[in-house]
């Protein structure tokens, strides 16, 4: 199995909503990772986890809170967000690259279509 | 920070080869070099990856230059089904830096 789910496909949501993204993969992949792409332009990184820790953030607003509840899955919660949040979210998963680097090839999930009103 | 430099699109008939470039000036030596595409935003699909040496698989050829501060992408047949944006990355640890990509169109 080298397939990365996430759900829902498709959200709109207010701002004053909460809800939350899911992602799971069951390839035992112990680093996974969120991104966000605006239309048009690349995946930027969001937060990484590695061996279900947070390990890199990147400075993104505490509205996004990442959680690993275990080794297979990641969820993003969403609070108060903003209509400049609209987006692609997505999730994907690799092996956990050692300090000289090396392969680790991530695999992506085909992403959640966020809509803010 | 962008490591690198792709052109914004670039225009290929079906069935040639599709070449693209990628600048990477400031890659350090542990650092490699992957290749992605991503079509109608649909997640990314990996494609092929490098450190030195030139290397070949079952869609693709990715060649680096000597100095690595630069390589490119050989699609050797292209299909319409290979319209996507490219992205070529530079990987360091657990971070993926995409560039800004390169759409391909292939034409009939």
């Amino acid at each position: 199995d080298t397939e990365v789910t996430q759900t829902p496909k498709h959200l709109v949501m207010g701002m004053t909503n909460k809800k939350s993204l899911k992602c799971e993969q069951h390839m035992g992949h112990r680093a996974m990772y969120w991104y966000k792409q605006k239309a048009k332009k690349p995946p930027e990184l969001m937060f990484v986890y590695s061996y279900e820790k947070l390990s890199i953030n990147e400075s993104v607003p505490s509205r996004f809170s990442p959680e690993c509840p275990n080794s297979s899955l990641l969820n993003l919660h969403l609070h108060a967000l903003q209509p400049e949040d609209s987006a692609l979210y997505l999730c994907a998963s690799s092996q956990v690259g050692g300090r000289l680097g090396g392969h680790n090839e991530q695999f992506f999930g085909p992403g959640t279509r966020l809509t803010v009103l | 920070d962008a490591k690198t430099t792709q052109p914004t699109s670039m225009d290929c008939a079906e069935g040639r080869a599709a070449n693209l470039p990628c600048n990477h000036s400031t890659i350090s030596g542990n650092e490699y070099v992957y290749w992605y595409r991503q079509i109608h935003s649909q997640g990314p699909q990996y494609i092929i990856h490098g450190l030195k040496n030139n290397e070949t698989n079952e869609m693709a050829s990715l060649i680096i230059t000597e100095d690595r501060k630069s390589s490119t992408l050989i699609l050797p047949h292209a299909t319409l089904r290979d319209t996507a944006v490219y992205y070529c990355i530079v990987k360091d640890f657990n971070k993926f830096y995409f560039g800004s990509g390169t759409k391909l169109n292939v034409k009939p």
